[in-house]
């Protein structure tokens, strides 16, 4: 049972758009900033988006990232078929004095 | 170009011990916090270790806590993690990764995993 809750499973058709969530509570995305990665199958993970927001270089805009309570989102829009992958989002939870991790969900593109 | 590189890993029978390192080229070892992460076959990810840019500070998830032990030395641009009284449910791919910024929010560059295989 993972800290963050994610949904297991999104879908969308190519160049469509679509939102994946990340519950949490007070003591994780509620104190401070999340992060957000890419899992291509067979690959390390990619950090795509942290401090809520922000994406590293290279990242296409197309990826977005924003937060509201305890709760976060990850948005990608234009999706491409090389965009199947898991996402993960991941914050510190101050309770635990532990980095914490979604369950991951799993993007299919249609 | 920045690079972790991890090895140690392996087949382990269940109470036996492995010690994983991580290799780092490319920026200022000393300048970061650095982190384990861990998936196990077809499973999410799981943050296991964390240590701060001096060693001041350790911290472990509680499945591992007594048993692993995170370390770094500088001078060798490296990132250790020690495991003992390994267990079936400890199979795992291993990563280090870097800390954008200390926080624990934030793991801005991974290496390839390396295997550890519990098994009897």
């Amino acid at each position: 049972q993972s800290v963050l809750t994610q949904p297991p499973s999104v879908s969308a058709a190519p160049g469509q758009k679509v939102t994946i969530s990340c519950s949490g509570s007070s003591s994780n995305i509620g104190a401070g900033y999340v992060s957000w990665y890419q899992q291509l199958p067979g690959t390390v993970p990619k950090l795509l988006i942290y401090e809520d927001d922000k994406r590293p270089s290279g990242i296409p805009d197309r990826f977005s990232g924003s937060k509201s309570g305890t709760s976060a989102t990850l948005g990608i829009t234009g999706l491409q078929t090389g965009d199947e992958a898991d996402y993960y989002c991941g914050t510190w939870d101050s309770s635990l004095s532990a980095a914490v991790f979604g369950g991951g969900t799993q993007l299919t593109v249609l | 170009e920045v690079q972790l590189v991890e090895s140690g890993g392996g087949l382990v029978q269940p109470g036996g011990s492995l010690r994983l390192s991580c290799v780092v080229s490319g920026f200022t070892f000393s300048n970061y916090e650095m982190n384990w992460v861990r998936q196990a076959p077809g499973k999410g990810l799981e943050w296991v270790s964390y240590i701060r840019r001096t060693g001041s500070y350790v911290y472990y998830t509680d499945s591992v806590k007594g048993r692993f032990t995170i370390s770094r030395d500088s001078a060798k641009n490296s990132l250790f993690l020690q495991m003992d009284s390994l267990r079936a449910e400890d199979t795992a791919v291993y990563y280090c990764a870097r800390d954008l910024d200390g926080s624990g929010r934030a793991f801005d560059i991974w290496g390839q995993g390396t295997m550890v295989t519990v098994s009897s």
